[in-house]
């Protein structure tokens, strides 16, 4: 079935510490997109990254899409990367993406 | 650009009545899509619109909603009649194209409680 799995589903962190996120997905999902979820519920785009590694800051993101699986890091982490982190991916042609249920990641000062 | 714009921010009805939640996408943006959020299944994406033509409303729960795409930079999600387990966020995006670069741009969602 069509499948975006996401581990851990929590994470709590000094602030300053690294963390990796994971996000496994099915054959039939590709062009892996990450978001941000802040506290207060908006939805930001963090990386578009069907393929390779990308780098914007403190954050990085590499997919194999052989492998069917992505990674974002995060460097350094601050109390303001807390929230909720979603990986998706778009089902075949068409512009439909699937989420998957997320790592909520909290950040202690 | 001031992104994309949803309204209400926040609606509380009562079970029975009509919920019409509203979307402005970034101009330009061809392609326009509505979600849902809750605790028990996630984000999912409920229809989605290309050039103001709905392309796949899988999502849609049942014929209780009904979402149109008028013109270009205007959209609406209807609900009626409302029921308690409709309470959600619901968010609407725009992309400029579903294609090599189709990063989503998310409003700031609709908070719906029906009682």
């Amino acid at each position: 079935g069509i499948q975006v799995e996401q581990s851990p589903p929590d994470l709590i962190l000094q602030e300053g510490a690294n963390s990796t996120l994971r996000c496994n997905f099915s054959d039939s999902v590709n062009n892996l997109q990450w978001f941000h979820q802040n506290p207060w519920g908006q939805l930001i785009n963090l990386f578009y990254i069907p393929s390779g590694t990308k780098q914007n800051g403190r954050l990085s993101a590499t997919t194999v899409a052989t492998e069917r699986y992505s990674l974002l890091y995060i460097s350094s982490s601050q109390t303001t990367d807390s929230g909720v982190y979603f990986c998706a991916g778009r089902v075949n042609q068409g512009g439909k993406l699937i989420f998957g249920q997320g790592t909520e990641l909290s950040v202690k000062p | 650009d001031a992104g994309v714009i949803q309204s209400p921010r926040h609606e509380v009805t009562e079970m029975g009545q009509e919920v019409t939640l509203r979307c402005k996408p970034i101009s330009g943006h061809d392609y326009l899509f509505w979600y849902r959020q809750t605790m028990m299944r996630g984000l999912e994406l409920l229809i989605y619109f290309n050039n103001n033509v709905p392309i796949d409303d899988s999502g849609m729960p049942e014929d209780r909603f009904s979402a149109k795409m008028p013109n270009a930079s205007f959209s609406t999600l209807k609900i009626q009649p409302s029921e308690p387990r409709d309470s959600a966020v619901y968010f609407c995006a725009s992309s400029l194209e579903s294609g090599a670069t189709d990063t989503q741009y998310f409003g700031p969602g609709t908070r719906l409680t029906v009682l």
